[in-house]
């Protein structure tokens, strides 16, 4: 099993181009995650997305568009890219949460983004 | 706004020696999770402490809750090198599903 795969692993943009970023998993999860990581501020949910077909806004949304057709995929996309957007992005996945069920979230590698 | 946080910011040991770091939050919590962040890798998940419990060992690790304090620690017994990475505690609280809100890290090292 390949576990979580994010696509590319490394990008530079210039200011108000647009991209997407792919996240894939193998795991079967119901659960998949977008997170920012910027120097001395730990991991942000960016959005999130508990089911194929829906998405919910997580601490730091606006900038960013999620997708989520396929259980597998979920596209993190960039409309129109701002310097403050230079970070490293992590895709991650889990098992659904229930009462008294709590999981753990499996991480890809990161994507390195620099925006110009 | 970040939940946990974890102090010391940055710590160094010899091998053999413990680790410890600690974590504080603001709100209740469904459970407390310890993640390891190698230099430029993804986060690896270590251990699951729920709010109803108050000490969980898993190998070398050694994580405790306090509720009352709002606040955990992770000791990790007898230190490599190879443990040198940066380590995040995340907390998901409040009712029903939750999502993980993530601490700043601490920055071990662990010299030979």
């Amino acid at each position: 099993n390949a576990g979580v795969t994010q696509t590319p692993k490394f990008r530079v943009l210039k200011t108000g181009q647009s991209m997407t970023l792919l996240c894939a998993q193998d795991m079967n999860h119901e659960y998949m995650y977008w997170y920012r990581q910027d120097p001395g501020m730990g991991l942000r949910l960016i959005h999130y997305s508990v089911g194929e077909g829906t998405t919910a806004k997580g601490e730091v949304p606006d900038g960013y568009n999620v997708s989520r057709l396929k259980k597998q995929n979920f596209l993190l996309g960039l409309e129109s890219a701002a310097p403050s957007q230079t970070s490293v992005y992590f895709c991650a996945s889990s098992l659904p949460a229930g009462a008294w069920v709590y999981n753990e979230q499996f991480f890809g590698p990161g994507t390195r983004l620099t925006v110009l | 706004s970040q939940q946990g946080e974890e102090d010391p910011q940055a710590l160094s040991i010899q091998e053999g020696e413990n680790a410890t770091m600690n974590c504080s939050y603001k709100t209740s919590i469904n459970n407390l999770q310890w993640y390891r962040q190698n230099s430029g890798r993804g986060l690896v998940h270590l251990i699951l402490i729920r709010s109803n419990e108050r000490e969980k060992h898993s190998g070398r690790l050694r994580v405790t809750l306090d509720t009352s304090k709002k606040s955990s620690s992770l000791l990790i017994t007898a230190s490599r090198a190879a443990d040198t990475a940066s380590y995040f505690c995340a907390t998901e609280g409040g009712s029903g599903y939750s999502t993980l809100t993530f601490g700043k890290g601490t920055m071990l090292l662990v010299s030979p």
